[in-house]
């Protein structure tokens, strides 16, 4: 099956720094690409996804970026806020429909 | 209801004893999902509903795990003489799955289960 690594799995930030977090997989099959935030307490919550027909996607101070060819991907946080601060994860879902494989997780802490 | 709904939010039950936990997935979703995640650690992958093919149990740790869905709908994960190493949060999800479809899971906020 698939096989995701998510580096770092911790990182620290002063708030308006930008953060970035990057994973591989190895499911040349793989198209669609997902990365949750978790906050203290609550379930993982979807804020940003890619398909494997677009190599970037941008929502306000999040982006997404997709290299098909050197399977990573990775996401970014620009002006970084404390309220930024939570376990991320990042997933892909290859040729087992509808299963998605979850990275270990970074926890980003944004000091103030 | 709009969301994936679980219940209890939090259970404490003593070494042997038998539990279940209940999931209400978003209407009209195809899959369900069961994650384990221990304080502090990543998601571990359980078990896989999808329509009525045969479930993916792939990921459940020992034959004292299993879980049902019933009617396409609700899921139940049973945990039977559980062992202080259960003690974690038990995440359901669910998603909207087929032929084409890529789409991300929908988390419940879990159920914090501790065994004594």
């Amino acid at each position: 099956g698939e096989n995701v690594e998510q580096h770092p799995s911790t990182l620290s930030v002063q708030e308006g720094d930008s953060a970035v977090i990057k994973c591989t997989y190895s499911d040349s099959a793989s198209n669609y690409f997902p990365w949750y935030k978790q906050e203290l307490g609550k379930g993982p919550q979807l804020i940003i996804d890619i398909r494997s027909n677009v190599g970037e996607k941008k929502d306000q101070r999040i982006a997404v970026t997709l290299n098909k060819t050197a399977k990573h991907f990775s996401l970014h946080i620009t002006e970084t806020q404390p309220e930024d601060s939570a376990v991320y994860f990042c997933a892909a879902m290859g040729s087992t429909l509808g299963r998605l494989y979850f990275g270990r997780g970074t926890q980003l802490t944004v000091w103030p | 209801g709009a969301g994936v709904s679980q219940s209890p939010s939090n259970k404490v039950t003593e070494k042997g004893k038998d539990v279940e936990l209940r999931c209400d997935p978003i209407s009209g979703h195809t899959a369900l999902y069961w994650y384990r995640q221990s304080l502090g650690q990543g998601l571990e992958f359980l078990i896989y509903f999808q329509g009525n093919s045969a479930p993916d149990k792939s990921g459940l740790p020992s034959d004292r795990f299993s879980a049902e869905r019933t009617g396409g709908s609700v899921s139940t994960l049973t945990i039977q003489r559980t062992q202080q190493e259960d003690s974690a949060v038990y995440l359901c999800a669910s998603s909207l799955v087929g032929q084409g479809l890529r789409n991300g899971y929908t988390f419940g906020s879990g159920t914090r289960l501790t065994v004594v």
